[in-house]
């Protein structure tokens, strides 16, 4: 089956600096992409939708300016994290729709960002 | 999107059928009704979908009343690797590929 790959799977950073988080579909194209936050024993919560070749849609509550997505190819979708704080430590969990089916989304293994 | 409503936890002894209800009383008529797994530290996975009746799969069947008010997963004879927190989402088909996560349910399979 289709699969979605986020790298890396855990990061720690000092607070102040910015953190990359890479979401690839590796075999199908994703014109959108999604982006989620999870805090320990919380429900996923929808951060940004991401578009390829255009600008993210954030939600609501959702700073852009510190948290960076870039969406410039079919098969890959960044997040930046910057100037993070102990606050923005959470699991990152990346999705994609799966191609011809309206039904399904593939998710990323995620990836656990601490901010020390 | 109608908000899914379902148990928070929920406990099962090996080999036994689980059966987990979401209620979704404000479904529109476009709406569909899928349920994902997740296992600690990892991100969700995509078990069943459904739209009406009943629909099996090789892991799970869904059942959708008449009504499409509620929807029950069930789970035949679970093993421990089931444990998990399982969650009842409703979205807008025809290529809406947002999904909305409510609390989800924790299962607990015991020995």
């Amino acid at each position: 089956g289709a699969v979605v790959s986020q790298h890396p799977s855990w990061v720690i950073c000092k607070s102040g600096t910015s953190v990359k988080i890479e979401c690839r579909s590796l075999d199908f194209q994703a014109t959108t992409m999604f982006w989620y936050r999870q805090f320990p024993k919380q429900s996923l919560m929808l951060m940004a939708t991401s578009n390829e070749g255009s600008k993210a849609t954030y939600e609501q509550g959702v700073e852009k300016d510190k948290f960076l997505i870039n969406h410039a190819s079919l098969t890959l979708s960044t997040l930046t994290v910057t100037s993070a704080h102990p606050e923005d430590s959470s699991f990152y969990i990346c999705s994609a729709p799966a191609t011809g089916r309206n039904t399904e989304a593939f998710f990323g293994q995620g990836t656990r960002l601490t901010v020390v | 999107l109608a908000k899914t409503t379902q148990p928070i936890s929920m406990d099962s002894y090996e080999g036994q059928e689980v059966n987990i209800t979401c209620s979704h009383n404000n479904i529109a008529t476009n709406d569909y009704i899928t349920w994902y797994q997740q296992f600690p530290s990892q991100g969700p996975r995509f078990i069943i979908q459904g739209y009406k009746t009943k629909v099996t799969n090789e892991v799970a069947s869904l059942f959708i009343p008449a009504d499409r008010k509620s929807s029950t997963l069930s789970l035949p004879r679970v093993s421990l690797s089931d444990t998990a927190v399982y969650y009842c989402l409703v979205f807008r088909g025809a290529g809406s590929y947002q999904l909305t996560f409510g609390k989800g349910t924790k299962l607990s399979v015991i020995p």
